[in-house]
């Protein structure tokens, strides 16, 4: 059974720092995906790694993945008030693609 | 395009009572989703179809029946609400071959 943790659960931080959120996953799968949810809002695609070593960056946020740790990281650098939102990451569980998910991070940051 | 629509957007339901809730997407997309957040654990799959005709069990089937009659539309029923049913529902659409997933703006449902 595939299973995905994510920790923390929840980060306050001040604006200027950098942190990384992490996203464990069980067994092997082909895809990963980083969301991000603004409250009462829907999901926003922010990433799609596909391949071990992948990294992708957009603004101040930075995807990896590791698949012989089954590990990937959201790195945040430089934290902005505007970055403050619940980020989950979810993971394919067969070939429909069909995604397993994170109970998600919940991120303040403080100006 | 609209992308993924989801009606309605806020329904509250007594227990017992049943109803549908409404997804539909203009972009063609063959695989299609219902996803339930709660609080705390994420969204988990409900039934998922993977083109017109085709629909699949997803972790959290049970009290919720799909169908898929045309390639837009992709309905949710829940047959006899339960308090337990009580969430925000999210549907979502994806292109054969393609990674990205779309998802709706969800429908928040409370059932007394």
């Amino acid at each position: 059974e595939l299973k995905v943790e994510q920790n923390p659960l929840f980060l306050s931080m001040q604006e200027g720092k950098n942190y990384t959120i992490y996203c464990n996953y069980s067994t092997t799968s082909d895809r990963l995906y980083w969301y991000r949810q603004d409250p009462g809002k829907s999901l926003e695609s922010l990433f799609v790694l596909l391949s071990n070593g992948a990294v992708k960056q957009e603004g101040r946020l930075m995807a990896s993945l590791d698949t012989k740790a089954r590990l990937s990281t959201l790195h945040i650098t430089a934290a902005v008030h505007d970055l403050s939102a619940t980020y989950f990451c979810a993971v394919t569980m067969d070939s429909n693609y069909q995604l397993i998910w994170g109970a998600g991070t919940k991120l303040i940051i403080k100006p | 395009n609209a992308g993924v629509t989801q009606t309605p957007k806020f329904q509250v339901l007594k227990t017992g009572q049943s109803m549908t809730l409404q997804c539909a997407q203009d972009m063609n997309h063959e695989y299609m989703s219902w996803y339930r957040q709660d609080p705390g654990m994420g969204l988990r799959l409900i039934h998922y179809s993977v083109g017109a005709g085709i629909t699949d069990q997803g972790e959290v089937p049970n009290g919720y029946n799909v169908s898929r009659s045309t390639t837009e539309d992709f309905p949710l029923r829940l047959l006899s609400a339960a308090p337990s049913q009580t969430s925000v529902y999210f549907c979502a659409s994806r292109r054969q071959g393609q990674y990205e997933q779309y998802f709706g703006p969800g429908t928040r449902l409370t059932v007394t």
